[in-house]
């Protein structure tokens, strides 16, 4: 079968670093995207990967190993308005995404 | 419209009726997708449609049922709505191609009592 694990939640200061972890295994691999959920409103999208590696995009970073099936999305100074869930997505070989259930985010003061 | 839009925002339906959820996209994006989100399960596909025409089911599609006449709507209906159908819908498209970042409408709670 089809998995994503993430853990469910993590709590982190404000201004801190903070990782959160994405395994998978999936029937084919066509890349891996990470959303943010604030509660009560839809996903949007933060980033993709497709070839192993860092990508990043101001505060947020993303990194793919392949060969482990794993993922993580680094958040660098931490603001309140970063408390939000943040799912981790696989496109398997029929390029449909396959969804982990999300981690929820809680930045304390 | 500026992207995509679901109506209604919410609803409480009881069970037993018939409901249909909308959607519709001004993206011109080939591809478009019914989830339903419940706490701790995280998004689950109901239905999809690669491009107007045709439609496929996914992991969830018992009790549902979809169309897709044209390119920008793709309504969701429940024949009968059951109290396990209570959840929060989520309409999304893509472009369809091989990238496939997918856009989302603001969802529909929908409780079935």
């Amino acid at each position: 079968g089809q998995n994503i694990d993430q853990p469910t939640e993590m709590t982190a200061t404000e201004g801190a670093i903070v990782q959160i972890n994405c395994t998978y295994q999936t029937s084919g691999f066509n890349g891996l995207f990470w959303y943010q959920q604030h509660a009560g409103e839809a996903p949007t999208f933060l980033s993709y990967n497709v070839l192993d590696g860092l990508e990043e995009k101001g505060r947020f970073s993303s990194f793919l190993s392949r060969s482990k099936g794993y993922s993580y999305l680094l958040l660098k100074e931490l603001q309140m308005k970063d408390s939000a869930s943040y799912l981790c997505a696989v496109m398997d070989s029929n390029y449909q995404l396959i969804w982990g259930a999300g981690t929820k985010l809680i930045i304390k003061p | 419209i500026a992207g995509i839009t679901q109506a209604p925002t919410s609803q409480i339906l009881a069970a037993g009726r018939r409901m249909t959820l909308r959607c519709t996209q001004d993206m011109r994006h080939n591809a478009m997708y019914w989830y339903r989100q419940d706490l701790g399960l995280g998004l689950r596909l109901i239905h999809y449609s690669n491009t107007a025409g045709t439609t496929g089911k996914g992991e969830v599609p018992d009790g549902y049922s979809v169309s897709r006449a044209n390119t920008d709507d793709f309504p969701l209906t429940l024949a009968s709505a059951v109290p396990s159908q209570t959840s929060v819908y989520f309409c999304a498209s893509s472009a369809g191609d091989d990238y496939n970042e997918q856009f989302f409408g603001p969802g529909t709670r929908l409780t079935v009592l």
